[in-house]
């Protein structure tokens, strides 16, 4: 079966500091992942997703960036965090499109950010 | 923008009722639909999926579909206090990328 890990379970970090948040997936090969971010008041938003190691796309402009140096590993990154930044961050794992259950997505257990 | 809506409750039940949760999608080209379920704190959890019009059962939930509407429901029979949580209602993007979430429906069963 698949796991999905996640950490730092909690972080809380100034304005201005780095951020490196990792996320891997156990028990499949190739998957789709993604990050997603839940603020307080709003809904899930996508960030990220990768369909293979080094392939990123970004659903939004923002301060972050993410990597994908291995096939079950994804890395969320910032070189200085806004307050606006706080938030739930989420990583979700798929099946590759054409594999398994197409597009239902599978979330890990978080990681909340504070940004003081 | 593609948008998913959901009434934000609080949906109020007692315990062994039905409770029903709405949502409606404004992407008339969307063809994939699920329901997770988040409890407070932690992150959300898939429960049902559903692809066609119609109903799909999967224990005390039935999902329902209707495309023409633009309509997906899900219904929690003989609800338990274990069910009292947020239900997020989610559309795949046309791309296939990108799960699009409504903000979430709170239920509240009362023993």
């Amino acid at each position: 079966s698949q796991t999905i890990h996640q950490w730092p379970a909690t972080l809380v970090q100034p304005v201005g500091s780095p951020l490196s948040l990792e996320c891997t997936v156990e028990g499949t090969s190739n998957p789709n992942l993604y990050w997603y971010r839940q603020a307080a008041g709003r809904g899930l938003q996508l960030l990220f997703y990768s369909v293979g190691i080094g392939q990123i796309s970004s659903e939004v402009p923002q301060n972050l960036s993410a990597s994908r140096p291995q096939d079950r590993q994804f890395i969320l990154s910032s070189k200085k965090l806004l307050l606006s930044d706080s938030g739930f961050y989420l990583c979700a794992w798929s099946f590759l499109a054409g594999t398994g259950t197409y597009n239902e997505q599978f979330f890990g257990p978080g990681t909340r950010l504070t940004v003081l | 923008q593609k948008e998913v809506e959901q009434n934000s409750g609080p949906l109020s039940v007692p315990e062994g009722a039905i409770a029903s949760l709405n949502c409606t999608y404004s992407d008339r080209g969307s063809q994939s639909f699920f329901w997770y379920r988040q409890y407070s704190g932690k992150s959300p959890e898939l429960i049902m999926s559903i692809y066609s019009n119609g109903d799909k059962e999967d224990g005390r939930f039935t999902a329902q579909l209707n495309k023409a509407s633009q309509y997906v429901s899900l219904l929690i029979r003989d609800s338990q206090p274990s069910d009292s949580a947020t239900y997020l209602c989610a559309v795949i993007n046309q791309a296939g990328t990108a799960l699009i979430f409504g903000k979430g429906t709170t239920l509240s069963v009362s023993s």
